[in-house]
């Protein structure tokens, strides 16, 4: 199984701020198949990126995803008020399917 | 535009079996191009792949407790979880994913969208 690990734990930033969210990963995920999603409270994730760096219908292209191998990264250009969320990476390049333990976005 | 709504109690004793469904609307759970999934969210924790309707496709830590049908007739697919405890408690979510290429069948990617909203089940007694 691969297990993803997620870095910071918790992100304090600033709307306007560029915020650099990162997955590690304990094996190299195959094909870059390699996904974020958002998450609110109270609410389901929402697909970000798919292929590393593809981005879903309708997410903006502050969001960009980057990485091969072992190491992810999902960057958020500017920072909107509606971005301060709960943010998971997740492999499917190998099952079982895995999900990192999630980054908050908070405001700083 | 697919939807997705799970159903099911909120509430399941302990060593009985948790059973829910997912309603699809906006698109078939008989298409070619993508299976259904079951991820769940225990309270303030991260998110588990429980499995999926393609192949039998379930996650080995509970493949022996877990059943995904689905059912063409109503549109929905199902997840039965036996023999659950206290740990089983969670957020469980339905969702679209893998996905397939129609034509070919090949493996395009396991990201999951859209998802449904989510429901909570307890274990407790």
């Amino acid at each position: 199984e691969i297990v993803l690990t997620q870095s910071p734990g918790t992100l304090s930033l600033s709307p306007g701020e560029r915020a650099t969210l990162s997955c590690r990963a304990s094996q190299s995920v195959s094909s870059s198949y390699l996904a974020w999603y958002q998450q609110k409270p109270g609410r389901a994730p929402r697909l970000l990126i798919y292929g590393v760096s593809s981005r879903a219908t309708g997410i903006p292209d502050r969001f960009s995803g980057s990485g091969s191998g072992t190491d992810f990264t999902l960057t958020i250009s500017r920072l909107e008020p509606e971005d301060f969320a709960v943010y998971f990476c997740q492999q499917y390049g190998s099952s079982p399917y895995t999900f990192g333990q999630g980054t908050k976005l908070e405001i700083k | 535009q697919v939807q997705l709504q799970e159903s099911g109690p909120g509430l399941v004793k302990p060593l009985e079996t948790l059973s829910l469904t997912c309603t699809v609307a906006g698109g078939s759970v008989s298409s070619a191009s993508s299976s259904w999934t079951w991820i769940r969210q225990p309270p303030g924790k991260g998110l588990e792949w429980i499995g999926d309707s393609g192949s039998t496709n379930y996650n080995p830590s509970l493949k022996s407790r877990v059943l995904i049908s689905v059912d063409t007739s109503k549109n929905k697919f199902s997840l039965k979880l036996s023999s659950v405890t206290a740990a089983d408690t969670a957020v469980y979510y339905c969702a679209r994913g893998p996905f397939y290429d129609s034509w070919s069948g090949y493996y395009i990617g396991g990201w999951f969208d859209p998802w449904g909203q989510g429901t909570l089940v307890t274990v407790s007694s």
